[in-house]
């Protein structure tokens, strides 16, 4: 089973702070996703990282893919308020997705005013 | 960007009744969706692959017959919780998976269940 640690679950700064959000495993991933869900709708999808070393940015937001593919980040720089929400990064795995992806416990946003 | 919908977005029932919930891709073909299922503060977790046009697979400790998966077409499948439950009361999350180079999982708005 892959399992994916996700950190911090829980994060409250203010805005124009910077932060950064990790998922880590022990395994080995095709490609990671990264969302984010509102309360009471499913996620939507940020950003796939698929080669290893991998660095995407998203306006405020920079994605990287560890070179192993085992790990990623995401590192949101200068918060506003309208960035809270709960982030989830999910992995997925040797077989390309068709065994469904593997989420993170998320991290619960929150950029004070 | 691809749509996948659900219906209904909410449904309360009385334990013991059998509730449907639908998960269409708009503007795609999706050989594979998958369900998943969230409690409140919690993230995803898959519940079943569901493949046209063959029996879906369930991941461990998911009931096979409590929760029917049927997927007729490319662009449906369907969840059916039986004889439900309050401890089924969650919020039912699908997903489904594009083709191509890049497949990627786009989902659903979810479905609130709610078993009185």
């Amino acid at each position: 089973t892959q399992l994916l640690e996700q950190s911090p679950q829980f994060l409250s700064i203010q805005e124009g702070e910077n932060l950064t959000v990790y998922c880590n495993s022990s395994s080995v991933f095709s490609s990671l996703q990264w969302y984010r869900q509102e309360p009471g709708e499913g996620p939507v999808l940020l950003v796939t990282v698929v080669t290893g070393g991998e660095v995407k940015k998203l306006k405020r937001l920079t994605f990287q893919f560890g070179d192993a593919r085992k790990d990623s980040s995401l590192h949101i720089t200068a918060a506003q308020p309208g960035d809270t929400g709960l982030y989830l990064c999910a992995g997925e795995g040797a077989g390309g997705g068709a065994d469904g992806l593997t989420f993170g416990k998320g991290t619960h946003l929150i950029i004070q005013p | 960007g691809a749509v996948v919908s659900q219906h209904p977005s909410w449904v309360i029932c009385k334990s013991g009744t059998s509730v449907k919930i639908e998960c269409r891709s708009l503007d795609f073909q999706a050989t594979t969706m998958f369900w998943y299922r969230q409690f409140p503060k919690q993230s995803l977790m898959l519940m079943a692959t569901s493949n046209e046009g063959s029996k879906a697979t369930y991941e461990q400790g998911v009931e096979k017959d409590k929760f029917l998966i049927n997927h007729a077409s490319l662009t449906l499948s369907t969840l059916t919780v039986t004889s439900a439950h309050p401890e089924d009361s969650s919020f039912y999350i699908c997903s489904a998976r594009s083709t191509g180079p890049l497949p990627t999982q786009y989902f659903g708005p979810g479905t609130r269940l709610t078993v009185l």
